[in-house]
């Protein structure tokens, strides 16, 4: 098994509600990563897991509350956004330290949460 | 600011044409990998480079890695529709921590 799964794949949200998105992969990867995309923009960090602690949090606002339950599942729980926080959001996971296969860590990419905030 | 630089933003060209994108950098990369991404959808891995002065081909593409890591290229020949979409350039800083260029946007006319 070789994917991150995310969902759901669309969400449209009012500013006063609270929801989450959620990412799961079962590649036994221990690194594990939330990334926003604006269109026409490439993904910027948010945050990063390693071994279910949050390892690096790029200045996100606390609207944004990632989770780890396990080494298998985040989530991103959302609450009070703006309607400049619309965008797809990613999950990836990699592993942790070392190298993989190709010679280097690699990102294993879901295929994105579309978010629309009303 | 972006820490990766990618040239040309846009890229429209003709069936059977040759192109090159360019990743850029003033830091020195742990590794650096090219992603593909089509819309509405998450980036898809091409390629990953780790060695200064790598060369890797994939098909049609050519990747390289300059010499201080600090820089790459993706040369594609002879590009077909199907080669169309977002290019990514992603460098790690270390095993944890990978940032995205600025992406180049490419369009291959039938």
């Amino acid at each position: 098994d070789t994917e991150v799964t995310q969902t759901p794949k669309h969400l449209v949200m009012g500013m006063t509600n609270k929801k989450s998105l959620k990412c799961e992969q079962h590649m036994g990867h221990r690194a594990m990563y939330w990334y926003k995309q604006k269109a026409k923009k490439p993904p910027e960090l948010m945050f990063v897991y390693s071994y279910e602690k949050l390892s690096i949090n790029e200045s996100v606002p606390s609207r944004f509350s990632p989770e780890c339950p396990n080494s298998s599942l985040l989530n991103l729980h959302l609450h009070a956004l703006q309607p400049e926080d619309s965008a797809l959001y990613l999950c990836a996971s990699s592993r942790l330290g070392g190298r993989g296969p190709s010679g280097a860590n690699v990102l294993t990419f879901g295929a994105g949460s579309r978010l629309t905030v009303l | 600011t972006q820490l990766l630089e990618q040239s040309p933003q846009f890229l429209s060209i003709q069936e059977g044409e040759n192109l090159t994108v360019y990743c850029n950098s003033s830091s020195v990369f742990s590794s650096l990998q090219w992603y593909r991404q089509e819309p509405g959808e998450g980036p898809v891995l091409l390629v990953t480079v780790v060695t200064g002065g790598e060369v890797k081909k994939l098909k049609r593409l050519t990747f390289q890695f300059g010499d201080a890591r600090k820089d790459s290229s993706l040369h594609i020949t002879a590009a077909q529709p199907g080669d169309t979409g977002l290019y990514l350039c992603a460098g790690g800083y270390n095993f944890n921590k990978f940032y995205f260029g600025s992406g180049t946007k490419l369009n291959v006319k039938p």
